[in-house]
């Protein structure tokens, strides 16, 4: 069964805090790990796209890091501020299956 | 571009109605996604289309779910007979299964069971 975590299920934060956050996947078969950040009463929106061991990628104040050989994805958020405040989801993407594999999320709050 | 849309927005039922809920994925994209958000949860998939063929329906709850879809493009989920759990956030998304599979979401649709 693939089974892709993410902890801690929910964070509050202070504003201009640093926060990060995992994802934790299965290592065999990996194909590519997906970021994506989910405000409230909006859709999803795809953040990073990751697939080489060691990968980094930046948007902004929000980067990650990606580590294929142990199954897990690092999130930052350096001085998070109150529109940062959503749901960050991960998903797998393995050679064995034909669709993502998402996580249930962290819950990020900010507070002004 | 047109990204994904789904209609209704919002929808209020009554418990025991018939429920459609319709997709329009992006133009070109092979691969329609369902999926829930009921109220404090995650992320919940439902079924997964390529072309016009299911090959992966586990995630529908029960028998009163089911879902089309027509010419390799619009897709709607049928809820029957519905129940108050059914209330949820559902999602669709589209993806043209060349690359790594992003997915592209559509707004979603709210459905209330009264």
């Amino acid at each position: 069964i693939l089974n892709v975590e993410q902890s801690p299920q929910s964070l509050h934060v202070q504003e201009g805090d640093s926060t990060n956050f995992t994802c934790s996947f299965p290592s065999s078969n990996f194909y590519a790990l997906h970021w994506y950040r989910w405000e409230t009463a909006k859709s999803p929106e795809a953040l990073f796209v990751m697939t080489l061991n060691g990968d980094e990628k930046k948007k902004g104040r929000i980067s990650a890091t990606l580590n294929t050989k142990e199954g897990y994805s690092y999130l930052y958020i350096k001085g998070s501020q109150p529109e940062d405040s959503a749901t960050y989801l991960c998903a797998s993407l393995f050679y064995n299956t034909d669709k993502l594999i998402f996580g249930t999320g962290t819950r990020l709050q900010v507070f002004p | 571009g047109a990204g994904v849309s789904q209609s209704p927005s919002n929808k209020v039922t009554e418990k025991g109605k018939d429920v459609e809920l319709r997709c329009d994925p992006i133009s070109g994209h092979t691969a329609l996604y369902w999926y829930r958000q009921s109220l404090g949860q995650g992320l919940e998939f439902l079924i997964y289309f390529q072309g016009n063929s299911a090959p992966d329906k586990s995630g529908l709850p029960s028998d009163r779910f089911s879902a089309e879809r027509t010419g390799g493009s619009v897709s709607t989920l049928t809820i029957q007979r519905t129940q108050q759990e059914d209330s949820a956030v559902y999602l669709c998304a589209s993806s043209s299964n060349t690359g790594y599979n992003e997915q592209f979401f559509g707004p979603g649709t709210r459905l209330t069971v009264l």
